[in-house]
């Protein structure tokens, strides 16, 4: 079980390129989320998938877009890259129920810089 | 007022101490509360979830919550150096239409001298 697995885990870009994060789970569990950790701001969230086939606004959802490809998987583009968008960023999974949040199990990150 | 709060430390015990972590929040609906625990350069791990007022215990660690007063504690026995890490506080937002969608703290830093 390789549970929450992230690619890239490095990235530079240049201002007004674009990239694709790409996530995948592999427990089998129904919601998806993309954090960004910055210093002194914790996690916000960014986009999450509370099904496959669904997906909302977090926090933080200008300059990004989400795509949940299927069940496993669910990626996060920045169309335009800017140096704001520089930050850590987790992809995290968790079951779902309609009684009670489940824990939520994060990847290992990719540490995003923007120059 | 932030919705998840968490005095930023550093928190500094030494080795074999109780620890305790702090984190209250404001949302009164809230259901489901989480710790997690991130070393430096690397992503948040889980450490304990409660649901219900009370503590719960696994291991060293113990996690208390008190709805009425929207508080909820991490406590750390016999803490040791590699406990060194900065520990978030998580709480449930949404609903079940919303994928349960969580609030994390900023979190406590936590350094453990030997």
């Amino acid at each position: 079980n390789a549970g929450v697995t992230q690619t890239p885990k490095f990235q530079v870009l240049k201002t007004g390129q674009s990239m694709t994060l790409q996530c995948a789970q592999d427990m089998n569990h129904n919601s998806m989320y993309w954090y960004r950790q910055d210093p002194g701001m914790g996690l916000r969230l960014i986009y999450y998938s509370a099904s496959e086939g669904t997906t909302d606004k977090g926090e933080v959802p200008n300059g990004y877009n989400v795509s949940r490809l299927n069940k496993r998987e669910f990626s996060l583009r920045l169309e335009s890259a800017a140096p704001s968008q520089t930050s850590v960023y987790f992809c995290a999974s968790s079951a779902r129920t309609l009684q009670v949040a489940y824990e939520q199990y994060f990847g290992p990150g990719t540490r995003l810089t923007v120059t | 007022q932030k919705e998840v709060e968490q005095n930023s430390g550093p928190l500094s015990v030494p080795e074999g101490a109780i620890a305790s972590l702090n984190c209250t929040y404001s949302d009164r609906g809230s259901q489901s509360f989480f710790w997690y625990r991130q070393y430096s350069g690397k992503s948040p791990e889980l450490i304990m979830f409660i649901y219900s007022n009370g503590d719960k215990e696994d291991g060293r660690f113990t996690a208390q919550l008190n709805k009425a007063s929207q508080y909820v504690s991490l406590l750390i026995r016999d803490s040791q150096p590699s406990d060194s890490a900065t520990y978030l506080c998580a709480v449930n937002k949404g609903n079940s239409n919303s994928g349960y969608a969580l609030n994390f703290g900023k979190g406590t830093s936590l350094l453990v001298t030997p």
